[in-house]
């Protein structure tokens, strides 16, 4: 049982659009953190959200996190080729190593 | 600054075999140290994490084993592969004070067994 789930799994769409990706979990998260992941890459940190309710915003990114603290979001607008890639939560539950979500892997079509 | 390498960065293998991938870091002290194997275009599985020299938590059972003889070199390692540890491997660090901390990674090891 995945402890972070992430939808869609998958998401192609034309460069312009908006798109919103989810990450959900029946557990409390003392933070959420975002990555961005390319081929042959590691993962990368984009953002991290730590209290219930918090929204930021990077650019053309706005990530969002739960007032309960089991959930995230992450909405970017006028999607351009360049954000491509692997999209990973992961959060913190109180033990020193994260747990990650199962990834939604974004196509963006010029 | 800091900095992570891992070696090497493809691997192919022959069922049988042993294991030895290498990941050091640089520019920080006492980091946590983290092995995390990613199956194709999916999330990451923890495998073994480290606070510390010769402290080692296994969070899967596997024949996967982690060492980490000085504070910023972590090693994984298996006596014999088996088809089912095909996969990207990535190596973590973060700091070792506070909560929250982002994890930086290195570049991974693609491991392909024969």
């Amino acid at each position: 049982t995945q402890l972070l789930e992430q939808s869609p799994q998958f998401l192609s769409i034309q460069e312009g659009e908006n798109l919103t990706v989810y990450c959900n979990s029946s557990s409390v998260f003392s933070s959420l953190q975002w990555y961005r992941q390319e081929p042959g890459e590691g993962p990368v940190l984009l953002v991290t959200v730590v209290t219930g309710g918090e929204v930021k915003k990077l650019k053309r990114l706005t990530f969002q996190f739960g007032d309960a603290r089991k959930d995230s979001s992450l909405h970017i607008t006028a999607a351009q080729p360049g954000d491509t890639g692997l999209y990973l939560c992961a959060g913190y539950t109180g033990r020193r190593a994260l747990t990650f979500g199962s990834g939604t892997r974004l196509q963006v079509q010029p | 600054s800091q900095t992570i390498h891992q070696w090497p960065a493809t691997l192919v293998q022959p069922v049988g075999s042993p294991l030895s991938l290498e990941c050091t870091v640089e520019g920080t002290s006492n980091p946590n140290l983290y092995w995390y194997r990613q199956a194709a275009g999916r999330g990451l599985q923890l495998l073994f994490y480290s606070i510390g020299i010769d402290q080692i938590s296994s969070e899967v059972p596997q024949n996967l084993s982690a060492s980490r003889p000085q504070d910023r070199q972590f090693i994984l390692s298996s006596k014999k592969l088996l088809l089912s540890d095909s996969g990207f491997y990535l190596c973590a660090w973060s700091v070792h004070l506070g909560n929250n901390q982002p994890q930086h990674f290195g570049d991974g090891t693609r491991l392909s067994i024969l």
